[in-house]
């Protein structure tokens, strides 16, 4: 059974930094794209960041260009997001997701639970 | 800045065959195929509809998606009051290199 597990999120002052961590299971890891996915509270879902199987492409949104940082270990079977110079903006559950292998950039066919973040003073 | 667009909220009875649609550009779902996903409240979005067209295993077949031009739409017949949720459409856009989810849309079961 597929399982991704996110962990990581807490309460951040504005300007600070957290990493987030989501560990999978239950599929051949290095073999898919990953990304993360956010949304706000009350608000819709908003795509972050992908990275490829192996670690070689990266692709992120505007907003946080600059600032966040999508990496994995296939060696442990998991993928990160290291979230820097946070905005109250950012405020948001974090999802984990699995891009379906061969599929087209916007087919996420496994979700986490998802992690919250929390930027506030 | 390119933009995929839903109706905020929709509405039906149980039974009854309700569809949602979403709107995009040349640059998105013009160009690139639509997914579908549904968010249960207080749950993790989950893949509906993927290639347009395409139940993953386990969806039952009242979900249906299409797509023409630069819009796709999810149609939900016989509808039930476990259908509440909000649903997504999602494409990869050419001109942003990034993923565009809509807005979604909050469907509601009288």
């Amino acid at each position: 059974e597929v399982q991704l597990v996110e962990s990581g999120g807490g309460l951040v002052q504005p300007g600070g930094s957290l990493r987030l961590s989501c560990a999978a299971s239950g599929f051949t890891f290095s073999s898919n794209w990953m990304s993360w996915v956010r949304q706000a509270p009350g608000k819709g879902l908003e795509w972050v960041a992908n990275i490829k199987e192996d670690g070689s492409t990266r692709n992120y949104v505007e907003s946080v260009k600059g600032r966040f940082t999508i990496s994995r270990d296939n060696a442990k079977n998991s993928l990160y997001l290291q979230m820097n110079s946070l905005r109250v903006e950012d405020t948001a559950v974090y999802y984990c997701a699995r891009r379906a292998h061969g599929s087209s950039w916007s087919n996420f066919d496994y979700w986490g639970q998802g992690t919250l973040v929390t930027v506030s003073s | 800045q390119s933009v995929v667009t839903q109706p905020p909220s929709a509405s039906g009875t149980p039974g009854q065959r309700v569809t949602i649609s979403c709107s995009g550009s040349s640059s998105n779902i013009g160009s690139n195929t639509v997914n579908w996903y549904q968010q249960l409240p207080g749950t993790a979005p989950k893949l509906l509809i993927y290639t347009n067209n395409q139940r993953p295993s386990g969806v039952p077949d009242r979900f249906s998606g299409s797509k023409s031009g630069t819009s796709a739409s999810l149609a939900i017949s016989g509808l039930q009051s476990e259908d509440e949720a909000d649903y997504y459409c999602a494409a990869w856009d050419d001109s942003l290199n990034d993923v565009l989810f809509g807005g979604g849309t909050k469907l509601t079961v009288l």
